[in-house]
């Protein structure tokens, strides 16, 4: 069984400029969640996808938009970066039915931005 | 979802049970109680979650107080393995379940 993936692992961008994130979700999972993770602190919850529709969003701009495709990969993309955007970003896949269920992250990708 | 409250950090020795506190005064009826870690240098990953009863998997034990205001996760013999940041979050049963609203955990140092 493959575990869910993220590329790239490290990024520096510039300020204002954009940034695309990809996750590729473990097998049989339907549901996408993307988290941003700053330095010393618990990971914040961006949105998840399931079956390509945005299904929640937490407190974060416009400027943070997915895609989840019908693999059920997927991309956060980030427009204007902001110096505060710099945080270690996951994702996590999960199977969204009836029940309680547990969400497997990635290893995260590292965004610096100068 | 309801706020949890953890200390900041732990320390423990190698083999010997470690037990890791959380209070949720305000949890509803249907907030589940779960367990996430997270190793250095990865993502987090799931330990365990319960409802009322005990509960018991091959990482860990949860143990949950009769007014469910409080619970504890035990570790029950820690390796240096188990050296991470461990999360007690409050999931609603049934509902936005993408949302998993982390605080900052419990840092816990194990020494050899």
């Amino acid at each position: 069984e493959t575990g869910v993936t993220q590329s790239p692992t490290h990024l520096i961008k510039t300020r204002g400029q954009q940034v695309t994130l990809r996750c590729s979700s473990q097998s049989g999972h339907n549901t996408v969640s993307w988290y941003q993770q700053a330095l010393g602190q618990g990971p914040q919850f961006i949105f998840q996808y399931y079956r390509e529709e945005e299904n929640g969003r937490g407190n974060f701009p416009p400027r943070f938009s997915g895609l989840q495709f019908p693999n059920y990969s997927s991309e956060l993309n980030v427009n204007a970066l902001e110096l505060d955007d710099s945080a270690l970003y996951l994702c996590a896949s999960s199977y969204l039915g009836t029940g309680i269920y547990e969400q497997y992250f990635g290893p995260g990708t590292r965004l610096t931005v100068t | 979802d309801a706020k949890t409250t953890q200390p900041n950090s732990m320390e423990s020795n190698e083999e010997e049970p470690v037990h890791l506190p959380c209070n949720h005064s305000t949890i509803s009826g249907t907030d589940y109680i779960h367990w996430y870690r997270q190793l250095p240098s990865q993502g987090p990953e799931y330990v365990i979650h319960g409802l009322t009863s005990n509960v018991n998997n091959r990482m860990a034990s949860l143990a949950i107080a009769e007014d469910r205001k409080s619970s504890t996760l035990i570790l029950h013999r820690a390796t240096l393995r188990d050296a991470a940041v461990y999360y007690c979050i409050l999931r609603l049963y049934g509902g936005s379940q993408g949302n998993l609203i982390f605080g900052k955990g419990t840092k816990l140092s194990v020494k050899p």
